[in-house]
């Protein structure tokens, strides 16, 4: 079964350093992908960066990257230079064709940043 | 315009009353998706369509019923509602290979007295 895992319930980080969001999980696909999201206090979900499975690369996306390490079933969540703004929840995913490529997502992150 | 539109926004209704959660989505998509988010607990899947002849149970289908009216609109029905059912509802879609991303809707925030 497929299982994402983020053990970091509430982080804080100061404003303009960078911060890392941890996601582990577990799958017997070959190929996945995984997915970060981003939920501020008004509540919408916001698509941040994905990662597939083969991609050789780890993701970036502006001041988002994704640290993927496939051996240790990681897919951890770099934001450099943390705004303001940034403080929301964030959820890591992840889909496969094993389950008929539904989504499973984490608990989720509580990011605060300081000024 | 928003890509997916869920209807109402915001509800509150009594233990009993019978609720129908509305989305729409203008994405093309064939696949979508209910979930229920309570805090703590991220986002759990409670009904999944892969197309309008394909529906689905997800984790926590008990006390809902959907319905997949078009490849555009998926309604998700309380029959009867109860206390904690209270919770913020999303709608989302997406393509059907694993790099497609999910697209949400903005949310409903549903409370049951």
């Amino acid at each position: 079964a497929q299982k994402i895992t983020q053990t970091q319930p509430g982080m804080f980080v100061q404003e303009k350093e960078a911060v890392t969001l941890d996601c582990t999980y577990d799958t017997s696909d070959q190929s996945y992908g995984l997915f970060w999201y981003k939920q501020p206090s008004s509540g919408e979900m916001i698509f941040l960066i994905y990662q597939g499975s083969y991609d050789e690369q780890n993701a970036t996306e502006g001041r988002y990257s994704l640290n993927f390490q496939k051996a240790r079933k990681s897919a951890n969540l770099v934001i450099s230079a943390s705004q303001l703004g940034d403080s929301a929840m964030y959820f890591c995913a992840m889909r496969g064709p094993n389950t008929g490529n539904q989504f499973y997502f984490g608990t989720g992150t509580s990011l605060t940043v300081i000024p | 315009d928003a890509d997916v539109t869920q209807t109402p926004r915001n509800r509150i209704t009594k233990t009993g009353k019978r609720i129908m959660l509305e989305c729409s989505q203008t994405k093309g998509h064939d696949r979508m998706y209910w979930y229920r988010q309570d805090p703590g607990l991220g986002l759990r899947l409670i009904y999944y369509s892969f197309d309008v002849k394909d529906i689905n149970k997800g984790e926590i289908s008990d006390g809902y019923s959907v319905s997949r009216q078009a490849q555009a609109k998926f309604s998700l029905s309380l029959e009867s509602a109860i206390p904690n059912q209270t919770a913020l509802y999303f709608c989302a879609t997406s393509g059907s290979v694993s790099v497609d991303t999910q697209y949400f809707g903005p949310g409903t925030r549903l409370t049951v007295l």
